[in-house]
């Protein structure tokens, strides 16, 4: 079955500081990767996803993932973090094995300090 | 646009009883998918559905039901509800099924807790 592991429960960045919220995936075939964030209380926001083409994909709010095959990671950046990034941040992949689902990793909380 | 919504925000129900949640989609979409949320386990699939149809359906027991109408707006059902049915209940809407890979989008979810 595809999945995806986010190695870290927790992130802590000062506000400036760039950031990186890790991600590998498991699949077999094309993956299908999904970013997305939810702040208390709310449901997840689509920050980015990769189908194909360039490994550097751009998405909300200042966002980028990297997209890299051979370590088979797709890992979510963000050049100068704010604190009003601070919240819970979700790797998915679409798993075509069972039927398109979206399966979320376990989701890594993003803490950033002034 | 107008986004997901999901009513109620909030539902306290008792063992035994059963609940029923609704999503209505963000306008044209068609697919809607539910999802559970907890602490322990995260994000758990529950079930898609496609133009009135079940297309998926995660690993969760028969006592968890959904449908979906012609307008799209979908309903879960949960009968005879357990301890560890409390969680957050988020629906999510896409405009095509699964394999057109479009993102979905979630409403702030139901809160259901059992008492």
């Amino acid at each position: 079955a595809q999945s995806v592991a986010q190695p870290e429960d927790q992130v802590n960045v000062a506000e400036g500081n760039p950031l990186t919220v890790k991600c590998t995936y498991s699949v077999s075939g094309n993956p299908y990767l999904f970013w997305y964030v939810q702040y208390p209380n709310r449901g997840l926001q689509f920050l980015l996803k990769y189908i194909t083409g360039d490994n550097l994909v751009k998405g909300s709010y200042g966002f980028e993932a990297e997209f890299n095959k051979s370590q088979t990671s797709f890992h979510l950046k963000k050049p100068s973090a704010l604190v009003s990034d601070s919240a819970l941040y979700f790797c998915a992949v679409r798993d075509y094995n069972q039927g398109g689902k979206l399966i979320f990793g376990q989701g890594t909380e993003l803490s950033v300090k002034p | 646009k107008a986004g997901v919504t999901q009513t109620p925000r909030y539902l306290i129900k008792t063992r035994g009883q059963q609940v029923t949640l609704s999503c209505s989609p963000i306008s044209g979409h068609r697919s809607v998918s539910w999802y559970q949320q907890t602490p322990g386990q995260g994000l758990q699939f529950l079930f898609e559905y496609f133009s009135e149809t079940q297309r998926n359906k995660g690993n969760f027991p028969g006592r968890f039901s959904g449908r979906q109408f012609s307008n799209s707006r979908s309903e879960m059902n949960v009968s005879t509800l357990e301890l560890g049915d409390s969680a957050l209940y988020l629906c999510a809407s896409s405009f095509g099924d699964s394999s057109y890979n479009s993102p979905l989008h979630f409403g702030n979810g139901t809160r259901l807790t059992v008492t």
